[in-house]
């Protein structure tokens, strides 16, 4: 899996609590995104970096926020979970904007009760 | 704003058959297209990724070809396997956009033994 991990890979959790995903990368790509995957809207942008402490937001960045302080870990944080954030999340990765194949994580499996 | 479309959105065949996916997308200005493979549970796997200067590209049964001037991509796949039964999606990154890559809903192909 080009040398990505995400964790937790499943987690439950309650309305209005934070959570935050990490995705953590062995490949030393500038590169990462934060998607989510939904049925009958495939998958989602929500957040992408880069490079270290840069940022910026995709398609569906609202009730989102991430950071990115190494090269190796990109974190997604929902700050006040709601249930319209229950999904699977994806973290990709890649060495060159635009002309890179993007490599995918596992996933994590998202449920806000 | 670009929309990447797959159909059909399911097919069965029996093993042995050659076959063919399609995708299409709105926008020509793309930097490159890509074509994903999806397992229940998993991450995406990166099968063949299109320049937009190129017509196609090939990786052993597998082909995929683009016509950027009329928004079309198909995935070629010869003498089909069950191994081969998983969700293929398509994503294109397009030109002067901030949408990053934009996905297709999917075609989930079932091959039967």
């Amino acid at each position: 899996d080009a040398g990505i991990t995400q964790s937790p890979r499943h987690k439950v959790t309650e309305t209005g609590t934070p959570v935050t995903l990490r995705c953590h990368q062995t490949e030393n790509h500038r590169y990462m995104y934060w998607y989510r995957q939904d049925p009958g809207h495939g998958l989602r942008l929500i957040h992408y970096s880069y490079g270290v402490k840069d940022t910026d937001k995709g398609e569906v960045s609202d009730g989102y926020s991430v950071s990115r302080s190494k090269t190796e870990d990109f974190l997604l944080t929902l700050e006040s979970a709601t249930s319209s954030q229950t999904s699977v999340y994806f973290c990709a990765i890649s060495s060159r904007e635009n002309y890179s194949p993007l490599h995918f994580g596992n996933g994590t499996r998202l449920t806000v009760t | 704003k670009q929309e990447v479309t797959q159909i059909p959105a399911a097919l069965s065949v029996p093993e042995g058959e050659n076959l063919v996916l399609n995708c299409s997308f709105t926008d020509s200005a793309i930097y490159n297209l890509q074509w994903f493979r999806q397992d229940p549970g998993k991450g995406l796997t990166s099968l063949l990724l299109i320049q937009s200067s190129q017509r196609e590209q090939t990786s052993g049964r597998l082909n995929a070809s683009l016509d950027k001037s009329s928004g079309r991509s198909t995935l070629y796949i010869a003498a089909s396997q069950p191994g081969d039964s998983a969700t293929y999606l398509c994503a294109v990154i397009t030109q002067g956009g901030s949408e990053k890559l934009v996905f297709g809903k999917g075609t989930k192909l079932t091959v039967n033994p």
